[in-house]
């Protein structure tokens, strides 16, 4: 089994819509949980950031932990074209610790 | 602030060749990991360097190894290159202990090695 798992599916949403990803983790040693956008051709960058359980909102974003369930959870509301990307989750365990385990990456797709 | 550079961003090698790849880390940065992503496996941990010195080590062979000089900047080798090396291999900055998002990485754009 894999640390992160993350259902790599392509989603599709009309623009206007809520996307939700998800991921699930197996290691309960992780605390700390990110949220990356990889536009094509591009490297990853920081989306959302999030400590222990809990949920946190920026903008039309939010990202919600249930470390009980070891399950992480991002919301992306009123979606735009430009929200077109791969998304991927990461988390780490002891402060200090810069090995991220990541997931595959949902290409998420919004269509005008 | 300038963000992570990398270089070359393209190359092409053949089987059995050895490449070096370049990462230059956010100013004030210390730590420096490197990342292979790939369409089958995603993003897998390399290793990590902090004041030029290893200090995590992924599950890779011995063919991949990693350096960082002392003004943080880093490099990466992969010796006796095979097909299945071929990826695009990212290179990451964090921020300094103590601060905050010191678990966060931020990441160059890549750097794509196509294997021949």
């Amino acid at each position: 089994q894999k640390e992160v798992e993350q259902d790599p599916g392509p989603l599709s949403v009309p623009e206007g819509a809520i996307v939700s990803l998800n991921c699930t983790y197996s290691n309960s040693a992780f605390q700390y949980f990110m949220w990356y956008r990889q536009y094509s051709r591009k490297g990853p960058e920081l989306l959302m950031y999030t400590y222990s359980s809990g949920n946190k909102e920026d903008g039309r974003f939010t990202a919600q932990v249930d470390k009980s369930s070891k399950y992480i959870s991002l919301f992306i509301r009123d979606s735009q074209p430009s929200d077109s990307a791969t998304y991927l989750c990461a988390m780490s365990g002891n402060r200090g610790n810069n090995r991220l385990a990541f997931g595959k990456g949902n290409q998420v797709v919004v269509i005008p | 602030k300038a963000g992570v550079t990398q270089t070359p961003r393209y190359l092409i090698k053949t089987r059995g060749q050895q490449v070096t790849l370049s990462c230059s880390p956010i100013s004030g940065h210390r730590s420096v990991s490197w990342y292979q992503q790939t369409p089958g496996q995603g993003l897998q941990f390399l290793f990590e360097y902090f004041s030029e010195t290893q200090r995590n080590k992924g599950n890779f062979p011995g063919r991949f190894s990693g350096r960082q000089f002392s003004n943080s900047r880093s490099e990466m080798n992969v010796s006796t290159l095979e097909l299945g090396d071929s990826a695009l291999y990212l290179c990451a900055s964090s921020p300094p202990t103590g601060t905050s998002l010191q678990e966060t990485q931020y990441f160059g754009p890549g750097t794509r090695l196509l294997v021949l």
